[in-house]
């Protein structure tokens, strides 16, 4: 299976901890998106890379986030100090990019990490 | 505040008919859009999309119409099937936002055998 794989699949943890999560994008795609859906709503965006360079955060990333790619492959989000309010399904997302072509920008996501704070 | 609207939760229709989701936006930089299936404990997976030089794009049962002056788009499915039956997000994007795309609540679809 060559698609966006998303690890843990589910989180739990206790509030004041923290969390990592990882996502390995399709291998070719320049781009890895991370987006985070509450019940009853829709994705919402957080971040985004071009290859390893971070190029756009929202404002709902407070402080206690921080994503990485390093190299340009993998990506993981960290939670720090965990608050009930983080309970979500965090996904990520890859797309491949060339120049202008805004057709192509169909993203493929994987199946998200739950993350529930007690 | 809401940029990208589905202000239906749920819609049920039997197999063979056909099915109308509907999307209302208010941002007008907002220039292409999308729409995303997801079934549960999966991700959204890309189902077809529109340029706002058209109105119009149609993909075997499936056809988005986009009507820029309402700042409004549909999808429709037809016919029916019982395999539709997912949670249906309607998404848009614009200017250099490339993909950080909006996304509305989404529609609850059930097709009944």
């Amino acid at each position: 299976d060559t698609g966006v794989s998303q690890n843990p699949r589910h989180k739990i943890t206790k509030r004041g901890q923290n969390v990592t999560f990882r996502c390995d994008p399709i291998s070719e795609h320049n781009r890895l998106y991370w987006y985070r859906q509450t019940l009853g709503q829709g994705p919402e965006f957080l971040t985004y890379f071009q290859n390893e360079a971070q190029l756009e955060k929202s404002r709902l990333l407070s402080d206690r986030f921080s994503a990485e790619r390093p190299k340009g492959s993998f990506s993981t989000l960290e939670i720090q100090r965990t608050e009930q309010g983080d309970s979500a399904m965090y996904l990520c997302a890859s797309s491949y990019r060339v120049g202008g072509a805004r057709a192509n920008e169909k993203l493929f996501f994987g199946s998200g990490t739950q993350l529930s704070v007690l | 505040d809401q940029q990208v609207k589905q202000n239906s939760p749920s819609l049920s229709v039997q197999e063979g008919r056909i099915s109308i989701l509907n999307c209302d936006y208010t941002n007008s930089m907002f220039d292409y859009f999308l729409w995303y299936k997801k079934y549960p404990a999966e991700g959204p997976t890309f189902l077809i999309s529109i340029s706002s030089i058209k109105d119009k794009n149609e993909d075997g049962r499936f056809t988005v119409f986009l009507n820029k002056s309402a700042k409004h788009l549909s999808l429709h499915i037809v016919p029916s099937q019982p395999g539709d039956s997912a949670v249906y997000f309607c998404a848009a994007f614009g200017g250099t936002s490339y993909g950080k795309l909006t996304f509305g609540q989404g529609t609850i679809l059930t097709v009944h055998p």
